[in-house]
């Protein structure tokens, strides 16, 4: 079976702060994929990032970054100098590949709620 | 390219009823998943269409179903609908196929009020 924490439910941070939220997950599976969304209040999920099981090389884009560690099976997200837009909730899901046949479904945590105040 | 489109925006359904929700994904996009996102539960996935097939299934009753048309635009449907089904529908499309997974691409959602 697998399983996504996010063991931060809400966040509270000052404008410029950075901010890590913390992604741990489980899985009996070698092959798998792992993404972070966010989700403002207009409800609509953004894809943010994927990552591959295979592929541990952390990643780095503008003031977001991943740091993906399968010894302590995490992901996690980091915010640098964050902003008031980032307030929003974050999601990290999921998926295992299984056959090349299977479906395509995402698990995901119970999202952490940002606030970033000015 | 337009993004996934989800109609209706919102809903408000009685107790006992039936309700059917459109997905018309990404052009190109073959596969549709279906998510129900309560304050409760959080995101949970209902099914996944591929090529007019269903490939996936989560766990939910019969009572949910689904349907994907030649052009890829999926339908789902809740019968005698519940309370409990109040939610936010999500409806994702991703170029996923064989061996291949992508990165899947949200609406923004119906929402389903119950009374």
């Amino acid at each position: 079976a697998q399983k996504v924490t996010q063991a931060q439910t809400e966040i509270s941070v000052v404008e410029k702060e950075d901010v890590t939220l913390d992604c741990v997950y489980e899985t009996r599976d070698t092959t798998y994929y792992l993404f972070w969304y966010k989700q403002p209040p207009s409800g609509e999920l953004v894809f943010l990032i994927r990552r591959n099981s295979f592929d541990e090389q952390n990643e780095i884009s503008g003031r977001y970054s991943w740091n993906f560690q399968k010894s302590t099976s995490s992901f996690n997200f980091t915010i640098t100098a964050s902003q008031v837009v980032d307030s929003a909730v974050y999601f990290c899901a999921l998926s295992e590949a299984r056959n090349s046949n299977s479906g395509y479904a995402l698990n995901f945590g119970k999202g952490t709620s940002l606030l970033v105040t000015p | 390219k337009a993004g996934v489109t989800q109609t209706p925006r919102y809903l408000i359904k009685t107790r006992g009823q039936q309700v059917t929700l459109s997905c018309s994904p990404i052009s190109g996009h073959r596969s549709v998943s279906w998510y129900q996102q309560t304050p409760g539960q959080g995101l949970q996935f209902l099914f996944e269409y591929f090529s007019e097939t269903q490939r996936n299934k989560g766990n939910f009753p019969g009572r949910f179903s689904g349907r994907q048309f030649s052009n890829s635009r999926s339908e789902m449907n809740v019968s005698t609908l519940e309370l409990g089904d109040s939610a936010l529908y999500l409806c994702a499309s991703s170029a996923s196929g064989r061996g291949l997974k992508t990165e899947a691409f949200f609406g923004q959602g119906t929402r389903l009020t119950v009374v």
